[in-house]
Order: structure tokens, then C-alpha cells, then sequence
């Protein structure tokens, strides 16, 4: 079965870059999208078709794709960034798939 | 817009069924997926499976044979149904509607804590 893995937490200064990555097998044939989600709230996607970013979304959050690893980028990290960001594709099958998810904290 | 609103009791026995309803408005009925989706405490995100209005379904592989998602079309209503639920179920539950993409709008989530 397919999977998609993130690193479990990463940390940033207040005005510096993230990235976020997401790998998979499925990944260079079916699109990713990124979800924020802060403490005791629902998802939000900030990131969908690898790339594009939904309206109300701040500029500073960008995505790529390369091969089996898409990548999520915080540029000027502000402290309410701070939150859970999960990648979400499909397999061949269509099951969804989830990554385990990343911890952001903005030191 | 969609909104999505779950209920359901919050405390669920071991060994027994967890049913959660979610109630929707404001979107096609035919436009999306109707899906579950559960976080469990210190846990990811898990895709428990999605419903389309025609009563078409599809599962998260690793629960299949405990899990039935029905639609109500009359009611804009759709269920979950989990049969056999140990204290690894207790999670926030969320409703969500799926493009067969991805899933643009959530229900705000009900905690389902499985005890005896």
C-alpha cells in the first residue's frame, strides 16, 4: 500500500523559511495538497494542485513538486503560522491518503 | 459554501458501535464525496471513507469490515457506522466534503472517546 511521509515536527525563528516535505510513490502520478491545522480547529488547505494557493491564503506560503517529494514553503514565518501541516494525495485505487503530519513551532 | 455539522454521543463502550451522523447544507449533493475523517489524540489525520449521493462507497482499506457510511439524500444527512470500536477509535471525528481531490470544507469535529 502507498504512503506518504513527513517529518514529525520542524522549528523556525519568526521571520525565516520552512520547508515541509511530503514523499510518496504516488506522488509523481496523482497531485498533493497541504492542510493547516491549528489546535482545536479544522483543517484549512492552503496549498492544492501541488502549487496553487486558495484565496485568503497568505502569500508566503508557496508548494513544489519534484519526483516523489512535494514540498510545502513558509517564507517569513510569522508566530501564528504555528501549527499541524499535513499532506494529502490519492493512490491508484482511490484511497486517500494522509501524511502523518508536521509540527510546526515558530521559536 | 458547505457546512457540515457532526452529532452523535461523545462516549462509546468497547466492543460496541460508534454512529455519528453529519448534517449538510449549502452545496450539490452531487457535486462531492461525502467523507469521515478521524484524528486520534496525538495522532494524524485518517481517511475512514467517503459516500457519493448515489450510495456509492469507498473505505480506508485498514478498517474495512468494521466501517458502513450511508447517505440520506432527503435529509442532507450522511452516517457513520463503526462496529467493534476498541479505545484506539477515540478520536475527533470530522465530516468533510471531498472533490475526489481533495476536501474544501470540514465540519468543526466531535470528540468520540471509546470507554467503558
Amino acid at each position: 500500500s502507498y504512503e506518504l511521509t513527513q517529518p514529525p515536527s520542524v522549528s523556525v525563528s519568526p521571520g525565516q523559511t520552512v520547508r515541509i516535505t511530503c514523499s510518496g510513490d504516488t506522488l509523481p502520478n496523482e497531485l498533493a495538497y497541504w492542510y493547516q491545522q491549528k489546535a482545536g480547529q479544522a483543517p484549512v488547505v492552503v496549498i492544492y494542485k501541488d502549487t496553487e494557493r486558495p484565496s485568503g491564503i497568505p502569500e508566503r506560503f508557496s508548494g513544489s513538486s519534484s519526483g516523489t517529494t512535494v514540498t510545502l514553503t513558509i517564507s517569513g514565518v510569522q508566530a501564528e503560522d504555528e501549527a499541524d501541516y499535513y499532506c494529502q494525495s490519492r493512490d491508484s485505487s482511490d484511497t486517500v491518503l494522509f501524511g502523518g503530519g508536521t509540527r510546526l513551532t515558530v521559536l | 459554501q458547505v457546512h457540515l455539522q457532526e452529532s452523535g454521543p461523545g462516549l462509546v463502550k468497547p466492543s460496541e458501535t460508534l454512529s455519528l451522523s453529519c448534517s449538510f447544507s449549502g452545496g450539490s449533493i452531487s457535486s462531492y464525496y461525502w467523507t469521515w475523517i478521524r484524528k486520534p489524540p496525538g495522532k494524524g489525520l485518517e481517511w475512514i471513507g467517503s459516500v457519493y449521493y448515489t450510495g456509492t462507497t469507498k473505505y480506508n482499506p485498514s478498517l474495512k469490515g468494521r466501517v458502513t457510511i450511508s447517505i440520506d439524500s432527503s435529509k442532507n444527512q450522511f452516517s457513520l457506522k463503526l462496529n467493534s470500536v476498541t479505545t484506539a477509535d477515540t478520536a475527533v471525528y470530522y465530516c468533510a466534503s471531498y472533490t475526489g481531490r481533495f476536501f474544501d470544507f470540514w465540519g468543526q469535529g466531535t470528540l468520540v472517546t471509546v470507554s467503558s
